[in-house]
């Protein structure tokens, strides 16, 4: 059975601090995901990596960077957060090709920006 | 316009009725399509990906019509369970990366 781990299911952090999310799956994956879920905007990608030391923009990347060291470890990192970034963060993972398997999401990082 | 449109619900429905999503996406280059589940406060699942003839799992059918670029979920038979939001999902590969685009989701509430 996939698993996808995130390193907190809740966090509250403070205008300015840097965070780090931290993901990890146990699939031997190529691909993983990080994506925010915002309520009527739904899941909008923000980076991707397809292997290790990879990383590609998602659709909205601004104010965010991600450090793919481990096949098996994608962190997301807020440099400075803002109030805006106040969302709920999942990461996902899958293997190449089609996504005919899907992709595989974590429980989530419901983080707070105060 | 949203690159995947699906009306927000919600859909009420006793249990045992025969309920129906549809949504549409509006790249004609999409590769693959996808019906996800995403049940309150927690991640997005696969439910079932969704062929050009059409393909059935038990009381859900997927539907696909790439002329009009329009994907459908029939759900037979409604159990309880069967409450939760319903993610249509397209995947607008490119250069070999999988690059999935979600639509916000049809709620879905079954009562007794």
């Amino acid at each position: 059975d996939v698993k996808v781990t995130q390193s907190s299911r809740y966090l509250v952090k403070r205008t300015g601090e840097k965070v780090f999310l931290e993901c990890v799956q146990d699939m031997d994956h190529e691909n993983m995901f990080w994506y925010r879920q915002d309520p009527g905007l739904g899941l909008r990608l923000i980076y991707f990596s397809y292997d290790v030391k990879m990383k590609e923009k998602g659709d909205i990347p601004e104010g965010y960077s991600v450090s793919r060291e481990k096949k098996e470890r994608f962190s997301l990192i807020l440099e400075s957060a803002s109030t805006n970034q106040t969302s709920m963060y999942l990461c996902a993972s899958s293997k190449p090709g089609l996504a005919g398997e899907g992709q595989f999401f974590g429980p989530g990082t419901r983080l707070t920006v105060l | 316009r949203k690159e995947v449109e699906q009306d927000p619900g919600p859909f009420n429905v006793p249990e045992g009725a025969t309920v129906a999503f549809n949504c549409t996406y509006s790249n004609s280059a999409s590769q693959s399509f996808f019906w996800y589940r995403q049940d309150c406060r927690k991640e997005p699942k696969l439910l079932m990906s969704v062929y050009s003839s059409g393909n059935e799992d038990g009381r859900f059918t997927a539907q696909l019509n790439r002329a009009s670029q329009y994907i459908s979920l029939l759900i037979r038979d409604s159990k309880l369970s069967d409450s939760a939001t319903y993610l249509c999902v397209v995947n607008n590969e490119n250069t070999g990366f999988q690059k999935l685009v979600f639509g916000t989701g049809t709620r879905l509430l079954v009562s007794p």
